[in-house]
């Protein structure tokens, strides 16, 4: 079965730090691979999304980037955060073999103070 | 621009009762729907989905309508229990071909408690 891992589990970073959330899954491959945020009182959306190495898509302008450097892994980075992108990341992935149905890690939280 | 809305942004249920959870969207290209459910500091998990080629599905205690004329759907959970209560995730997809890439749509939640 697939598995998704992300880390860290919480992270607390001073406003202009930069940033590195982490992301593998397993059980599957050649996936394609999600970040979502969750801001505090609204829904998830979908911030970038992957369907192989090296290829991104962008789905909002924002202060991040991401990056699929593996088949099975997917960072999400910022040179410098902002006290807006407090939230809740969440990186899922779709088995390309299985139809529309996506699963979500664990989350993130971060916390820009 | 909100193509998927859940406008019921709590709902409160005794345990032993129907749970009905509505959506409603307002993309005709979408044709695959989901319904997630999530606890507080963890990711969401999938429950049930149903293609646009179908009004129904049901999977134990959660089923899911769909009504595309009205661009409506919903979940029901019978019988209730407390262990549902979590916050409920409508989301829509246009489909994992072409260039959707399987992205969702999400509404914004709602939060479902079950009263024992």
């Amino acid at each position: 079965s697939q598995t998704i891992h992300q880390w860290p589990a919480t992270l607390v970073q001073p406003v202009g730090s930069p940033l590195s959330l982490e992301c593998t899954v397993e059980g599957t491959s050649n996936p394609n691979l999600y970040w979502y945020r969750q801001a505090a009182g609204r829904g998830l959306q979908l911030l970038f999304y992957s369907v192989g190495i090296g290829q991104i898509s962008s789905e909002v302008p924002q202060n991040l980037s991401a990056s699929r450097p593996q088949d099975r892994q997917f960072i999400l980075s910022s040179k410098k955060l902002l006290l807006s992108d407090s939230g809740f990341y969440l990186c899922a992935m779709a088995p390309t073999v299985s139809g529309n149905t996506i699963y979500f890690g664990e989350g993130s939280w971060l916390t820009v103070v | 621009d909100q193509q998927v809305k859940q406008n019921s942004p709590s709902l409160s249920v005794q345990e032993g009762r129907i749970s009905i959870l509505n959506c409603d969207y307002t993309n005709s290209m979408f044709d695959y729907f989901l319904w997630y459910k999530k606890y507080p500091a963890e990711g969401p998990t999938f429950l049930i989905s149903i293609s646009s080629i179908k009004d129904k599905n049901e999977d134990g205690r959660f089923t899911v309508f769909l009504n595309k004329s009205a661009k409506h759907l919903s979940l029901h959970i019978v019988p209730s229990q407390p262990g549902d209560s979590a916050v409920y995730f409508c989301a829509a997809s246009s489909g994992a071909g072409g260039t959707s890439y399987g992205k969702l749509t999400f509404g914004q939640g709602t939060i479902l408690t079950v009263h024992p």
